[in-house]
């Protein structure tokens, strides 16, 4: 069974300082994710994604870490500014089946 | 503008009755999806079509049907037969499917079930 989950409903960030996103999933057999921002009443954009070949891919103030062991992954944003608060969703792609599953989200909240 | 239009934004239905959400994109890409989003969870997929004539259900396809007529339409029928339709509906498409390309959303489509 595929399944990721953000454990974090919310998290509030100061800002200027980091904010740090978590993200755990269960099914290894694919491991590619992708990392989405939303605003209240818009879908959701794409911010940055992850293969296996990699621990580590960065974008600017955005940067994803993969831990393949630990089946975790982690979003980075430093530093933290008033327009990075949204819902942060994490997907993986499901092999076979063209499709990606997401986590529950996370409301991030950067106060000034 | 490439992008992907949905519509109606904001739709009331009566319960009993059927509604179409629309979902255009003229970005000519082949894969097109549709999620909803309820409160505290995450976005489940209802149906997803990767080419013209062809559509896979997702985890929750009970009551929602779909057609995939054209390339750049994938219009999504809730029916009767959904028992709580109400959340915010988004459509989605991508290039290559979605392993490895991110999928573009439209601006969703919110409906409430008075």
């Amino acid at each position: 069974d595929q399944q990721v989950k953000q454990n974090s409903p919310s998290l509030s960030v100061q800002e200027g300082r980091i904010s740090i996103l978590n993200c755990d999933y269960t099914n290894s057999m694919f491991d590619y994710f992708l990392w989405y921002k939303k605003y209240p009443a818009e879908g959701p954009t794409f911010l940055i994604s992850i293969s296996s070949i990699k621990d580590k891919n960065e974008d600017g103030r955005f940067t994803v870490f993969l831990n393949k062991s630990a089946k975790h992954l982690s979003l980075h944003i430093v530093p933290s500014q008033p327009g990075d608060s949204a819902v942060y969703f994490c997907a993986q792609g499901v092999q076979g089946a063209q499709k990606l599953v997401f986590g529950q989200g996370t409301r991030l909240t950067i106060n000034p | 503008d490439g992008g992907i239009t949905q519509s109606p934004k904001y739709l009331f239905r009566k319960e009993g009755q059927n509604v179409t959400l629309s979902c255009e994109q003229n970005l000519n890409h082949d894969a097109m999806y549709w999620y909803r989003q309820d409160p505290g969870q995450g976005l489940r997929l209802i149906y997803y079509s990767q080419i013209v004539n062809d559509f896979q259900k997702g985890d929750i396809a009970e009551g929602y049907s779909v057609s995939r007529e054209k390339k750049e339409s994938f219009p999504l029928t809730v029916t009767s037969a959904q028992k709580n339709p109400t959340a915010f509906y988004l459509c989605a498409s991508s290039l290559q499917g979605a392993l490895t390309g991110e999928l573009f959303f439209g601006e969703g489509s919110r409906l409430t079930v008075l």
